[in-house]
C-alpha cells in the first residue's frame, strides 16, 4: 500500500515570502500522480497543483511550484509571494495511474500561517 | 470548470436517525464517486469508491451495512448513514471523477458536516 507523509504539522510564512512545504511517499509503482490541495477553514478541497509521475519536468502554477525527486520520493510545494489567502491546511495526495479511476491517499496535511 | 455539490452542507440530528447525503456533479458526468471522512484536524480517509450502476467498494474497516452507498446515475451518489450515533459524527466529503481514466482530476464536493446528538 502506498503511504504519504508531511512531517510539518504546522508552518509559518510572512505575507510576500516563499515558504516550502514537504511531503514524502512510499510506493512500488513506476507510474503515479501527486498533487497538493488546499483546504481553507471552508474546508473545500481546492486542488493546487498536479504532477505526472513520468514527467521529469517540474509543474508549476503562477506562484507555486514543485520539487518532484523521484528517485527520493519527495515532493514539496513551493509557495512564492505568499498571500493571507494562502493560510490553509495543504494535503499532499498520491494517486496509482491505474488506467481507471483511482482512489486518492492522502498525507497528514500541514498547516499554513501567513503573517503580516 | 467541473462544479460538484454535495447537500446538505449541515445536519444536527437525533441519535438513531438516518441521515443522506447526496453529491452530485453539476456539468460532467461522474463514472466514479468516492467518499471520505474527515476528523477534526486529521486526514482524508477514504470510505469507500462507487461506480455508476454497481456496488460499492468500501475499504477496510468501514461497515457497508452501516453507510450505504447508492449510485444510480452518471451525475448523483448517496451516501445514508444508517440509524446514526454520536460516533458517526465527522466531515463528510464526496469527490467525483470523469471519464473513467486515472488522468482525470478528481473534484471534491464541499463537504457535510453531521452531529449526532
Amino acid at each position: 500500500a502506498q503511504t504519504v507523509t508531511q512531517s510539518q504539522p504546522e508552518m509559518s510564512v510572512q505575507e510576500a515570502e516563499t515558504v516550502t512545504l514537504s511531503c514524502t511517499y512510499d510506493t512500488s509503482e513506476s507510474d503515479y500522480y501527486l498533487f497538493w490541495y488546499k483546504q481553507p477553514p471552508s474546508r473545500q478541497m481546492i486542488l493546487v497543483i498536479r504532477q505526472e509521475a513520468y514527467k521529469q519536468q517540474n509543474a508549476t502554477e503562477n506562484r507555486f511550484s514543485v520539487n518532484f525527486q523521484k528517485a527520493a520520493k519527495s515532493f514539496s510545494l513551493k509557495i512564492s509571494d505568499s498571500q493571507l489567502g494562502d493560510a490553509a491546511m495543504y494535503f499532499c495526495a498520491y494517486r496509482s495511474d491505474t488506467g481507471t479511476a483511482s482512489k486518492l491517499t492522502f498525507g497528514t496535511g500541514t498547516r499554513l500561517q501567513v503573517t503580516l | 470548470g467541473a462544479v460538484v455539490s454535495q447537500h446538505p452542507s449541515r445536519v444536527i440530528c437525533k441519535s438513531g436517525t438516518s441521515v443522506k447525503i447526496e453529491c452530485r456533479s453539476l456539468d460532467f458526468q461522474a463514472t466514479t464517486m468516492f467518499w471520505y471522512r474527515q476528523f477534526p484536524k486529521q486526514s482524508l480517509m477514504l470510505m469507500a469508491t462507487s461506480n455508476e450502476g454497481s456496488k460499492a467498494t468500501y475499504e477496510q474497516g468501514v461497515e457497508k451495512d452501516k453507510f450505504l452507498i447508492n449510485h444510480a446515475s452518471l451525475t448523483l451518489s448517496t451516501l445514508t448513514v444508517t440509524s446514526a450515533h454520536p460516533e458517526d459524527s465527522s466531515f463528510y466529503i464526496c469527490s467525483a471523477q470523469g471519464g473513467g481514466y486515472s488522468n482525470q482530476p478528481q473534484h471534491f464536493g464541499d463537504g457535510t458536516r453531521l452531529s449526532i446528538l
